[in-house]
């Protein structure tokens, strides 16, 4: 079954603490995104990657960061200095950045700050 | 103002009704349009693109006025599994990385 998965499905952070969002596809999709989603509001892009060992900084990208070592895989970090890191974390992909007309999204990590 | 409104909603509507959403933007270059359906605590799922000509999928159809910069979804005979929130999404230029999400008109289809 081809997709997106990601891990943990809920995430629960103490303030100050780093915490790592996974994010996997099989699609064989050149690029990938993160989105963030609060109440009420659209998604917002947080970083995206069009190519392994490249990523550049979307919308929203302060206290965030990435990497992409694998076209697999494009992990997220929420650092201790994002300032409201209560969200929705959505991770989607498309089978190139330039030209596309559809992403994929993963089945989200909703992360909470006790 | 935002770059893509849609209709506050919510929308309460009874099984079999027909329901229409409203979504414009503003940035009169972006090239591809498209409704992503989003069920409560799910991921957004594309419903479908959105072509000048205007399509239909069954009971879904969608139409586009560039000149006005105005997009909309119509549901014809709606189900119960129709409720969902409904997003526009822009794309300002043909990369993956300037999709602009609207904010989400939720439906509710009553039995």
């Amino acid at each position: 079954d081809g997709g997106i998965t990601q891990s943990p499905k809920y995430l629960f952070r103490k303030e100050g603490q780093n915490v790592t969002l996974s994010c996997e596809q099989n699609l064989n999709h050149d690029a990938m995104y993160w989105y963030r989603q609060d109440p009420g509001q659209g998604l917002r892009l947080i970083y995206y990657s069009q190519i392994v060992n490249d990523f550049q900084k979307g919308d929203i990208a302060e206290g965030y960061s990435v990497s992409r070592e694998k076209k697999e895989s494009f992990p997220l970090t929420v650092t201790s200095a994002q300032k409201n890191p209560t969200a929705f974390y959505l991770c989607a992909s498309s089978i190139e950045a330039g030209f596309t007309d559809t992403q994929y999204f993963g089945p989200g990590t909703r992360l909470t700050v006790l | 103002r935002k770059e893509v409104e849609q209709d506050p909603g919510p929308f309460n509507v009874p099984e079999g009704a027909t329901v229409a959403f409203n979504c414009t933007y503003s940035n009169s270059a972006s090239q591809s349009f498209f409704w992503y359906r989003q069920d409560c605590r799910k991921e957004p799922k594309l419903l479908m693109s959105v072509y000048s000509s205007g399509n239909e999928d069954g009971r879904f159809t969608a139409q586009l006025n560039r000149a006005s910069q105005y997009i909309s979804l119509l549901i014809r005979d709606s189900k119960l599994s129709d409720s969902a929130t409904y997003l526009c999404v822009v794309n300002r230029d043909n990369y993956g990385q300037n999709f602009v999400f609207g904010p989400g008109t939720r439906l509710s289809v009553l039995p």
